[in-house]
């Protein structure tokens, strides 16, 4: 059974750091490219990140390009987010998701975490 | 950037009824799109991927069409299970959300 479970998520100040993390089991973790997807309290599902199976290639949202990096442990089937100069934007549930596509990325998803909640406030 | 819309933003239905969604896409994206259903405060579902393929263990009263601008889910006769808020997806483009209620 697959399954992703995300932790890391607090309350941050502004323009604090944080990192999100993703445990992954269930299938053959450096198989597939991974995502992060988040979803604002009571709005829709904003697509973060999305980095390749091997951690060659990384993709960003406009909106977090800059401040946020995605990266990957294959040996502790592990996913990351390091999110830095957070804003009162950046306040979500965030989900670490897995991709439909063995070795590569249609960005098509089949699997998600439960995800984790970052709130940033002072 | 594509741009995702989708249409209508909520739809009300009763059980039995056929649904459909539409999403369209600002430029032509081939059959690349994902459909997915979120209840609340659960994570989303993948339904339907490359436009008309479905997911293992969804049942097949879903159904998807479409390429190149223009893509349908079909809900072809609604349970009660199937309230609930239906997104479409291309790359990294999620369209705004159906939400699918009781009438």
């Amino acid at each position: 059974e697959v399954q992703l479970v995300e932790s890391g998520g607090v309350v941050v100040q502004p323009g604090g750091s944080l990192r999100l993390s993703c445990a992954a089991s269930g299938f053959t973790f450096d198989d597939y490219a991974m995502h992060w997807v988040r979803q604002a309290p009571g709005k829709g599902l904003e697509w973060v990140s999305l980095i390749s199976w091997d951690g060659g290639s990384t993709y960003y949202a406009d909106s977090v390009k800059g401040r946020f990096t995605i990266s990957r442990d294959n040996s502790k089937n592990s996913l990351y987010l390091q999110m830095n100069s957070l804003r009162a934007e950046d306040t979500a549930l965030y989900y670490c998701a897995k991709d439909i596509t063995h070795g590569g990325s249609y960005f098509e998803i089949d699997y998600w975490g439960q995800g984790t909640l970052v709130t940033v406030s002072s | 950037d594509i741009q995702m819309t989708q249409s209508p933003s909520s739809v009300s239905a009763s059980v039995g009824d056929r649904v459909t969604i539409t999403c369209r896409a600002s430029q032509g994206i081939s059959s690349w799109l994902a459909w997915y259903q979120q209840k609340p405060g659960k994570a989303p579902k993948l339904l339907i991927y490359a436009a008309s393929s479905l997911q293992s263990g969804v049942p097949s009263r879903f159904s998807g069409s479409g390429s190149g601008t223009d893509f349908t889910l079909t809900i072809s006769s609604l349970q009660p299970e199937d309230f609930a808020t239906y997104y479409c997806q291309h790359a990294g483009t999620f369209g705004q959300g159906t939400r699918l209620e009781i009438k």
